[in-house]
């Protein structure tokens, strides 16, 4: 129950395309849901997050949607470019700065 | 946001040899801090949750007498991996929640090898 479940492992996107990762949970008490971007050799750097009180959220070329009775959120990268190519994770905690359960993560390659 | 740094960047010891990390949250004080483990490839795997002024609370399976945490103030956690082996050779990274903000910051990892 405890399981955040992300797709797809790897994704190759043309440059200036949409890029789309998925997450699923199961546990309907996490009320909090970050996604963070991790270059090789470094740590992951938190990139936008997104409450279950709203259903999108946008920074910049990214946007998190949110779908609660599905139990599903999504990270969307429009017009991806090549600086994007890096390991995007999705994860969950419940009242936001407890454990953090972390997908499996999705290697993102921006061809130019 | 808040920066959160770690030190060393990267470290080789010899195996049987203790090496210390530290976890510094720089802009903001964290009573609570997460030590993480990542293998190439994979994703990262809470190690233990660190709480000033008491004792680290440790994930099933990892030797809390092998990966000793220490929380000694507002701002620094400690990891010590001790008798060090080659298997113990990993990235390791800590984080710390801003509890103002409610948002999780990671350090930049460190790379430790033993040879």
């Amino acid at each position: 129950q405890q399981q955040v479940k992300q797709s797809p492992q790897s994704l190759i996107v043309q440059k200036g395309g949409i890029s789309i990762i998925n997450c699923a949970y199961e546990n309907t008490a996490f009320d909090y849901f970050p996604w963070y971007q991790q270059f090789p050799g470094k740590g992951p750097a938190l990139l936008i997050a997104i409450r279950p009180d709203v259903s999108e959220k946008k920074e910049g070329r990214f946007t998190i949607s949110f779908n609660k009775s599905a139990k599903q959120f999504s990270l969307h990268i429009m017009d991806s470019q090549p600086g994007d190519s890096a390991t995007y994770f999705c994860a969950a905690s419940i009242k936001g700065y407890s454990t953090l359960t972390f997908g499996k993560g999705t290697m993102l390659l921006v061809s130019p | 946001g808040a920066v959160v740094s770690q030190h060393p960047s990267w470290v080789i010891c010899k195996s049987g040899t203790s090496v210390k990390i530290e976890c510094r949250s720089l802009d903001f004080q964290a009573t609570t801090m997460f030590w993480y483990r990542q293998f190439p490839k994979q994703s990262l795997m809470l190690m233990a949750t660190s709480n000033e002024g008491s004792k680290a609370t440790y994930e099933q399976g990892v030797e809390k007498d092998k990966f000793l945490i220490n929380h000694a103030s507002l701002t620094l956690s400690t990891l010590t991996v001790t008798s060090a082996h080659p298997e113990d050779s990993s990235f390791y990274i800590c984080s710390a929640p801003d509890g103002s903000s409610y948002e999780q910051y990671f350090g930049p990892g460190t790379r430790l090898t033993v040879t």
